[in-house]
C-alpha cells in the first residue's frame, strides 16, 4: 500500500543552523510534492511546491529537493529561528481526479532554540 | 483579504446526534475539500469538490457527507457522530483549473468534540 513517512520525532536544532527534513514515500508515483507548515491548532500554510521533472526548487532560506529514484524529498531551513519552530508536512500529488488530491505524511515538529 | 473561513471554530455534539460544519471562501476557487486531521496525524482527505462534481475518497465512512450550494459555500455533515469522530476538520480550497499542481489554502479548522 501507499505510504509516506515522516520522521516522528521532534527535530532540535539551535537559531541559526540548518534544518533538514525528510520525507520518504514508497508505492506512489507522485506527479508533484507539497511543502506546509502547521501551527498548532491552526490549518497548514503552503510553503513550496515541486514537480516530478524539478530536482530542486527555492524560496528565500527554503529548498525543498527531490529524487524520484530514491522517492525521497528533503526540506531544508537555512538559518533557522525560533519563529521557524512548527510542524512541517510533506503532501504528495496523486495523478488520479485531475492531480487535485493531495496525500499528506504526519509531519515532523521542529523546535528551534534560540 | 481573501481567506478560508470555517464555522464554528470549536462544536461539542453528543454521541449519535447530527452535526454540520460550515466553510466559506472569498478566493473564488473552483475546489473546496474537506479534511479529518486527529492529534499527531496526517490530515485526512474525506472528499473534495471540482465546481459541481464530488470526489469521494474510497475510505470516507458513509457517516460523512457533505453539500455545496454554491462556490463560495460547502457543509460537512456528520449523520451519526460516534467517539471516533472527534478530530479537527478542516476545510481547503485550490485553483484547480483542469490538470493542476495547485496549492491549497486552508481554514483554520473546526474542532469537534462528541460526548
Amino acid at each position: 500500500s501507499q505510504k509516506i513517512e515522516q520522521n516522528s520525532e521532534a527535530l532540535n536544532i539551535q537559531e541559526g543552523k540548518t534544518a533538514t527534513l525528510t520525507c520518504n514515500y514508497t508505492n506512489y508515483s507522485p506527479a508533484y510534492l507539497q511543502w506546509y507548515r502547521q501551527d498548532p491548532g491552526r490549518g497548514p500554510v503552503f510553503l513550496l511546491l515541486i514537480r516530478e521533472n524539478e530536482k530542486e526548487k527555492r524560496k528565500e532560506r527554503l529548498k525543498v529537493t527531490f529524487d524520484t529514484t530514491l522517492k525521497q524529498s528533503l526540506f531544508h531551513i537555512t538559518a533557522s529561528q525560533p519563529a521557524d519552530s512548527a510542524t512541517y508536512l510533506c503532501a504528495l500529488g496523486r495523478s488520479d481526479t485531475g492531480r487535485r488530491a493531495l496525500t499528506f505524511g504526519s509531519g515532523t515538529r521542529l523546535q528551534v532554540q534560540p | 483579504d481573501a481567506m478560508v473561513i470555517q464555522n464554528p471554530r470549536y462544536q461539542v455534539t453528543q454521541f449519535g446526534k447530527p452535526v454540520t460544519l460550515s466553510c466559506s471562501q472569498t478566493l473564488n476557487h473552483n475546489v473546496m475539500y474537506w479534511y479529518q486531521q486527529k492529534s499527531s496525524q496526517a490530515p485526512k482527505l474525506l472528499f473534495h469538490y471540482y465546481d459541481k462534481d464530488f470526489n469521494n475518497e474510497a475510505d470516507t465512512p458513509d457517516n460523512f457527507q457533505s453539500r455545496r450550494p454554491n462556490t463560495s459555500f460547502c457543509f460537512l455533515d456528520i449523520r451519526s457522530p460516534g467517539l471516533g469522530d472527534a478530530a479537527m476538520y478542516l476545510c481547503a480550497t485550490s485553483r484547480g483549473s483542469g490538470q493542476s499542481y495547485n496549492e491549497q489554502f486552508f481554514g483554520p479548522g473546526t474542532r469537534l468534540t462528541v460526548l
